[in-house]
This record gives C-alpha cells, sequence and structure tokens, in this order.
C-alpha cells in the first residue's frame, strides 16, 4: 500500500503563517487531500487538489503539489487559535484512501 | 458542498449489545462509502468500502461478522457492530465518494462499549 508521512508536531505564534508537510509513494493518486480533526470532532475536509495541479488557493489555505518529489504541503496564513487542530493529508488509488499519522498544530497565543 | 451526515455522534452501550450507525449523503449519490476506524493517536484505519446494492470489501484483519455493512441505497450505508465488547469502543468514521472520486468525510461516531 502506498505511505504517507507527516512530521507529528508543529507550533507557531498567533499571526505566523504554518506550512504542514507530507510525503507519499503512490503517484497515481488522482486527489490529494488536507483534513483538519478538532478534539473530540470528526474528519472536516479543508481542501484537495487535483494531481494536474501544482497550487490551488483557498482564502487562507495554500495548497503545494510537487508530484515529482510527491510532496504536498499546506500552508495557513494569519495562523488563528482557532487553527489548533490535527491536520491529516490522504491520498487515493482507485477507491483506496491513504492517511497520513496526522500533524498536530499548537498556535501560541 | 456536498455533505455526509453520521448517527448517532455518541453512543453508550452495554457489553454484548449491538449498535448500529448510519452514514448518509445528503446531497449527492453515492456508490462507494467507506468505514474507517480510528485509534487514539492514531490515523484513520480503513475498515470496509460498501458497494450500493453489493455486499461490503472488509480489509485484512476486519471481522465481517462483527462489523455488519449494508449499503441499501445510494445515500444511506449503515455499520453494525454486534455483540460489541470493549475493546470495539472507539471512533468509526465514514465517507462517500463524489462522483469524480473525490471523497467526504461524515463526522464521526464514538462508541463506548460499557
Amino acid at each position: 500500500g502506498e505511505d504517507v508521512e507527516q512530521s507529528l508536531f508543529l507550533s507557531v505564534r498567533e499571526g505566523d503563517s504554518s506550512v504542514i508537510n507530507c510525503t507519499y509513494t503512490d503517484s497515481s493518486s488522482t486527489y490529494l487531500y488536507w483534513y483538519k480533526q478538532e478534539p473530540g470532532a470528526g474528519l472536516q475536509l479543508l481542501t484537495y487538489i487535483f494531481s494536474n495541479m501544482d497550487m490551488k488557493q483557498d482564502q487562507r489555505l495554500t495548497v503545494l503539489l510537487n508530484k515529482k518529489d510527491k510532496h504536498l504541503s499546506l500552508r495557513i496564513a494569519d495562523t488563528q487559535t482557532g487553527d489548533s487542530a490535527i491536520y491529516f493529508c490522504a491520498g487515493n488509488t482507485g477507491n483506496q484512501f491513504y492517511f497520513g499519522t496526522g500533524t498536530s498544530l499548537t498556535v501560541i497565543p | 458542498g456536498a455533505v455526509v451526515s453520521q448517527h448517532p455522534s455518541w453512543v453508550i452501550c452495554k457489553s454484548g449489545t449491538s449498535v448500529k450507525i448510519e452514514c448518509r449523503s445528503l446531497d449527492f449519490q453515492a456508490t462507494t462509502m467507506f468505514w474507517y476506524r480510528q485509534f487514539p493517536k492514531q490515523s484513520l484505519m480503513l475498515m470496509a468500502t460498501s458497494n450500493e446494492g453489493s455486499k461490503a470489501t472488509y480489509e485484512q484483519g476486519v471481522e465481517k461478522d462483527k462489523f455488519l455493512i449494508n449499503h441499501a441505497s445510494l445515500t444511506l450505508s449503515t455499520l453494525t457492530v454486534t455483540s460489541a465488547h470493549p475493546e470495539d469502543s472507539s471512533f468509526y468514521i465514514c465517507s462517500a465518494q463524489g462522483g469524480v472520486g473525490e471523497l467526504f468525510f461524515g463526522e464521526g461516531s464514538r462508541l463506548t462499549v460499557l
């Protein structure tokens, strides 16, 4: 199966930008996703990028995809305390979805 | 955008009872839905792929008689945890696949078995 790796922890100060990185092994994913999970809550789809795109911007979120290096990143501009959560990247090959272990983002006031 | 609703959000049951969790796609039809389980501080584990009108496909190590999946319509899949035991306590999450392959998740159901 696919391996999807993320750093486990990230801390940033409120107002700074956060960059969460993800690497994957299988380049056949049609879409790559970023999900947010707040404590005690389910997954929230933040954004997704089609595999033939390099970048997608959605308000404070910017997704960068480097297919050559199999690297996906999520940049959160002007990070707020409400952004503290676990962020999962995911990809799919056919109907099989693979998730990273999640990056726990802590925003320091 | 597409919304997937999962019910119930929280359920507490006694050991030995069965619990049914529903997953509905609210504004789109999903021929394929997925069920995941999340262990504490771990990523999601795919349990099974639910296909409308046919039997679910279970991942290796997942007991199909323990976790019954029914996908009777294009908007509803159910997961029944039969004869639940404390070790079945977990966070169960469903997802539904949209028309171009994108994936939408329910908010999850937290099961506690006493």
